[in-house]
């Protein structure tokens, strides 16, 4: 069984960039999360995917979309990098949604620097 | 919204038990999670409530009351390896469905 994997695992922009992060999902799990953790944080929810549909947002703004696939990979794009941006953005895969979703496995992270 | 509270730090010796309190605010409560976050590596799921109540695994244990809007992990028998942050994180339902995690609890255990 193969877990969660995050590709790249560190990442340097500049201010105004667009990025692309990706999540392969553990095998079998249909629903994918992804968090932004600044450092000494915990992880904040930026949006919730199930079965290729968003269906739950946090706080973020819209340059910050998502997309999964068929297979149940995933993408975070964020666009117009601000220095803020710069954390460790994890995915988290699970198998369904609500009560259904008891367990999360996350992956390692990506490390994104913006300058 | 969401939101919960969880002490920034706690102590404990080894062999110890130790107790993190989680309060929460959520609407469309589904459940209470923990999980455990060692320096540079990602979270891990320790324990899940829906239900009243205490869930033992191995050493760790969590309770919630829906009731009172609060929950606990117990960790016993503290090893070297348990230090390390610990989350909890509630998932509900608020126009579309969210986990939104505590800011952590830093355990540290000393010998």
């Amino acid at each position: 069984e193969t877990g969660v994997t995050q590709s790249p695992t560190h990442l340097i922009k500049t201010r105004g960039q667009q990025v692309t992060l990706r999540c392969s999902s553990q095998s079998g799990h249909n629903t994918v999360s992804w968090y932004q953790q600044a450092l000494g944080q915990g992880p904040q929810f930026i949006f919730q995917y199930y079965r290729e549909e968003e269906n739950g947002r946090g706080n973020f703004p819209p340059r910050f979309s998502g997309l999964q696939f068929p297979n149940y990979s995933s993408e975070l794009n964020v666009n117009a990098l601000e220095l803020d941006d710069s954390a460790l953005y994890l995915c988290a895969s699970s198998l369904g949604v609500g009560a259904g979703a008891r367990e999360q496995y996350f992956g390692p992270g990506t490390r994104l620097t913006v300058t | 919204g969401q939101s919960l509270e969880q002490p920034s730090e706690v102590t404990a010796v080894e062999g110890a038990i130790v107790q993190i309190n989680c309060t929460y605010q959520t609407s469309g409560f589904y459940g209470l999670s923990w999980y455990q976050q060692h320096d540079g590596g990602a979270p891990t799921f320790l324990s899940y409530n829906a239900l009243d109540g205490l869930e033992e695994t191995g050493r760790f244990s969590s309770f919630l009351s829906r009731s009172d809007s609060y929950g606990y992990l117990l960790l016993q028998e503290l090893q070297m390896k348990d230090s390390a942050s610990y989350f909890c994180a509630v998932t509900g339902n608020t126009g579309g469905f969210k986990t939104i995690f505590g800011a952590g609890t830093r355990l540290f255990v000393k010998a």
